[in-house]
């Protein structure tokens, strides 16, 4: 099994500019989790969906952040205008349907290191 | 009431040592009761979990202490190895968090060779 793959693994943009952030969940799994992580703040749960809808949005920042699950094997997270407080490491973890002993277990992927200049 | 605390920040151990990382919760709704690790450049991943039927759980040198009562657990790591220097995060999750992980904030261990 491949693990959660993401995409790109670092990305340097200039503030103002759009970021793009992808992830392909793990083949089976319906739930997909995008996360930010800093020093400062930790590990934050921006938005969670459950198979491709979107149920938990209450982490986005603020409306310069979207995200999108076109179909199972594949999510976006979307940054327009970037600014240089957006600067973390983003990651995606997916999880597997309800209802087996790990059913809560997230598989993370290995994160997008964003720095916005 | 959905958050969980955890302590240490950091915390430095010499090789050999059992280091205990703590959690502490409110929700009684919970019932599960993660550990995940991260290593620098990658991200978490599961360590052990425990529910709270059981008030230890052991895999290897890592061992899940629970206290219902207190709402409160701890991990720790037996005979302590510089491999095991990483970023440690609790977590819980239950019925009324619609079964998300709500993280503690981690802790950074250092294992002193």
């Amino acid at each position: 099994d491949a693990g959660v793959i993401q995409s790109p693994r670092h990305e340097v943009t200039e503030m103002g500019q759009e970021v793009t952030l992808r992830c392909k969940p793990i083949s089976g799994h319906n739930s997909l989790f995008w996360y930010r992580q800093t020093m400062m703040r930790g590990l934050e749960l921006l938005i969670y969906f459950n198979n491709n809808v979107p149920i938990d949005d209450s982490g986005m920042p603020e409306d310069r952040f979207s995200a999108k699950m076109p179909n199972a094997s594949f999510s976006t997270l979307k940054i327009q205008p970037s600014e240089p407080r957006d600067s973390a490491v983003y990651f995606c973890a997916s999880s597997p349907p309800f209802g087996g002993g790990e059913t809560d277990t997230q598989y993370f992927g290995p994160g997008t290191r964003l720095t916005v200049l | 009431q959905q958050q969980v605390k955890q302590s240490p920040q950091s915390l430095i151990v010499q090789k050999g040592g059992i280091p205990i990382i703590n959690c502490a919760y409110e929700n009684t709704a919970f019932d599960y009761f993660p550990w995940y690790q991260q290593f620098p450049g990658k991200g978490p991943a599961l360590l052990i979990a425990i529910r709270p039927d059981v008030s230890e759980k052991k895999e290897g040198r890592f061992t899940i202490s629970f206290n219902k009562s207190a709402k409160q657990f701890s991990l720790h790591i037996m005979d302590s190895q510089p491999g095991d220097s990483a970023t440690y995060f609790c977590a819980a999750s239950g019925w009324d968090s619609n079964y998300q992980l709500i993280w503690g904030a981690g802790t950074k261990l250092i294992i002193k060779p």
